[in-house]
């Protein structure tokens, strides 16, 4: 079965530096999010994004966030200027369509680590 | 807006014995509802989904949930539990608007 495909699994990042996040979605979704979840605390939607451009975002997603798609396959979060409180498990997901009834495939996670 | 309770943040239960993880939902439309499972530094894998066809759903791994409009609710239940079902389960609700998780319940199973 096709699989959302994350990497790093594990960064660790001074605070103050730059950080992408990488995901590979499943081929045929066109629909592609970023979750954070803190450690111990709920998993908390950040962003969605289609066409190229975003569709929606939540309060956390701020000017630090930034997401892009720079070839047909990867979909990538960069945060600039890390602060401590950004380390968390970020996950990717992608979906066929928009659909609420659509459900969203997760990769395995990045876990951020900011010193 | 919409938001999703799950009830229990830890259930333990014995091995062979039957599991129930309870989730209540509000929403201002019909909505869809997901219970995803999170193994240990693994991602989410989506176990079932319920979108307004029939209210008693079937997952993956012998698990099914029933959805109840009028009590808003959408629990997970297994009949019999197995040591590699140890994980974390979220309940979450979806509309045409915003997903939601539900803060987790965290699954245990003795032997």
């Amino acid at each position: 079965e096709p699989e959302v495909t994350q990497t790093p699994s594990h960064q660790v990042t001074q605070m103050g530096q730059e950080v992408i996040l990488r995901c590979v979605p499943i081929s045929n979704h066109l629909y592609f999010y970023w979750y954070r979840q803190i450690l111990g605390q709920k998993v908390e939607f950040l962003v969605s994004f289609y066409n190229n451009e975003i569709s929606e975002k939540s309060e956390i997603f701020d000017d630090q966030f930034s997401v892009e798609r720079p070839d047909g396959s990867n979909f990538t979060l960069k945060i600039r200027s890390t602060k401590l409180e950004d380390s968390a498990m970020y996950f990717c997901a992608s979906s066929v369509d928009s659909r609420s009834n659509q459900p969203q495939h997760f990769g395995d996670g990045t876990r951020l680590s900011i010193l | 807006a919409q938001s999703v309770t799950q009830l229990d943040s830890h259930v333990s239960v014995s091995e062979g014995t039957p599991v129930l993880l309870r989730c209540n939902y509000s929403s201002s439309y019909s909505p869809s509802l997901f219970w995803y499972v999170q193994h240990p530094n693994k991602g989410l894998q989506l176990l079932l989904k319920y979108t307004s066809a029939a209210t008693l759903v079937k997952g993956i791994n012998g698990f099914e949930a029933e959805f109840k409009k009028s009590e808003t609710s959408f629990h997970l239940t297994k009949p019999s539990a197995h040591m590699s079902d140890a994980a974390e389960y979220f309940c979450v609700v979806s509309d045409p608007n915003d997903m939601r998780f539900g803060a987790g319940t965290r699954l245990t199973v003795k032997p």
